[in-house]
């Protein structure tokens, strides 16, 4: 079964307000985790990564916060705006030369 | 222009038919793999290549094979052995099974 999961299949967010994205992991092996968006007919694009010695990171607009104690991770949108509708999957990797693995995403909505 | 490029954008395949997804990296990445993505579903990894001349079967292998001749090129044969084909196929690559992984624009397949 999948190790990786999300807690909501779907997001509506209205435009200038902060989402939230959740992710679950179920293999406390894992060391890394990487948060990808994609666009309807496109190929995922790689936003923002985190490993398991920190517990936040900040990119432009975006920031992962990974919290190991209950294996959840999320991704927070400041200002979301209408280019940010998208699906958007957290993927985790365990040490060693195994592939990643993909929750099955999030559909976020932006509201204009 | 650095990237990822899958070919064709559309293909359709008959009864029977065998077809071949192309896959091309030009980021001297050494690492690249195959997803399968149905309708509102996360990805499914289909083969891997960690290095020339090797790969592994990923979640959902059967019905398909691949190669990997060139380090640039990791080209996907959908056989006739697989019943249900009907998906977006996304390519990708990575400098190792540690590093990001970057994606192509995908490959839709259909059923005639």
């Amino acid at each position: 079964g999948e190790s990786v999961g999300l807690h909501l299949p779907t997001l509506s967010v209205q435009e200038g307000d902060n989402s939230i994205i959740n992710c679950a992991y179920s293999n406390s092996a894992s060391d890394y985790f990487i948060w990808y968006k994609q666009e309807s007919g496109k190929g995922p694009q790689f936003i923002i990564d985190i490993r398991s010695n920190m517990d936040k990171r900040q990119g432009q607009r975006v920031t992962v916060l990974l919290n190991k104690t209950v294996k959840h991770l999320s991704l927070q949108i400041a200002a979301t705006q209408p280019g940010d509708s998208a699906v958007y999957f957290c993927a985790e990797k365990v040490p060693g030369n195994t592939p990643l693995v993909f929750g099955k995403g999030t559909r976020l909505s932006v509201i204009a | 222009d650095g990237g990822i490029t899958q070919s064709p954008k559309y293909l359709f395949r008959k009864e029977g038919q065998n077809v071949t997804l192309s896959c091309e990296q030009n980021l001297n990445h050494d690492a690249m793999y195959w997803y399968r993505q149905d309708p509102g579903q996360g990805l499914r990894l289909i083969y891997y290549s960690q290095i020339v001349n090797d790969f592994q079967k990923g979640d959902i292998a059967e019905g398909y094979s691949v190669s990997r001749e060139k380090k640039e090129s990791f080209p996907l044969t959908v056989t006739s052995a697989q019943k249900n084909p009907t998906a977006f196929y996304l390519c990708a690559s990575s400098m190792s099974p540690k590093n990001i992984q970057y994606f192509g624009a995908g490959t839709r397949l259909s059923v005639l």
